[in-house]
């Protein structure tokens, strides 16, 4: 089992450019959740999808924050525009029913 | 809302040292409670659940965590730490329901393990 894959590892952009967040959770399992880790705040949960259906986005900073899910084996999470103070760590889990969240490696964002 | 507390941001030992972190949260209902360790540079990685049960859980790589529900703690411990066990480590809690496990993480612990 490959695990849960994201893209990419690193991403640096500058303020008010987009960027899409890539994310391949583990084969059969139902749920998938984002995660932004800071300093400041840790880890937030952002949303979560079930059966690629989104239920909680209440995590969501604000407007310029969007994720999809159009299928079972793939998500993104979009930022535009982005700002200096998204830069963080975001993760990707993905779980099948009541099990263990299994994460990605991340992927690290720095918004000059 | 539900919340989690890790007392303790920086823990240094030397190896050999017993480790204790400590973990409470705030739900009173039914909870499923998690130990996560993250390496550094690394994703997380589970290092024990408790569900229901014995309430004396035990992890991979010697770690153990104890639930106690009328102090709605849950503290990871090791009664020997090495080098290796230099990371972060997250205490979660999510409620029971039918559905997936949504987390609530701490705010972390960094613990560093010096030779």
């Amino acid at each position: 089992d490959a695990g849960v894959i994201q893209s990419p590892r690193h991403e640096v952009t500058e303020m008010g450019q987009e960027v899409t967040l890539r994310c391949k959770p583990i084969s059969g399992h139902d749920y998938l959740f984002w995660y932004r880790q800071t300093m400041m705040r840790g880890l937030e949960l952002l949303i979560y999808f079930n059966n690629n259906v989104p239920i909680d986005d209440s995590g969501m900073p604000e407007d310029r924050f969007s994720a999809k899910m159009p299928n079972a084996s793939f998500s993104t999470l979009k930022i535009q525009p982005s700002e200096p103070r998204d830069s963080a760590v975001y993760f990707c889990a993905s779980s099948f029913g009541r099990s263990p969240l299994h994460f990605g490696n991340g992927t690290r964002l720095t918004v000059t | 809302a539900q919340s989690v507390s890790q007392h303790n941001h920086h823990v240094i030992l030397s190896e050999a040292a017993s480790l204790e972190l400590g973990c409470n949260y705030s739900y009173g209902g039914t909870v499923n409670l998690f130990w996560y360790v993250q390496y550094p540079g690394q994703h997380l990685q589970l290092l024990l659940k408790y569900f229901s049960g014995d309430p004396l859980v035990k992890g991979i790589k010697g770690f153990e965590a104890e639930f106690i529900k009328s102090k709605f703690s849950f503290n990871l411990r090791k009664p020997s730490v090495q080098w290796s066990d230099t990371a972060e480590y997250f205490c979660a809690v999510t409620r029971f329901t039918g559905g997936g496990n949504k987390l609530t993480f701490g705010t972390g612990t960094q613990l560093k393990v010096e030779l």
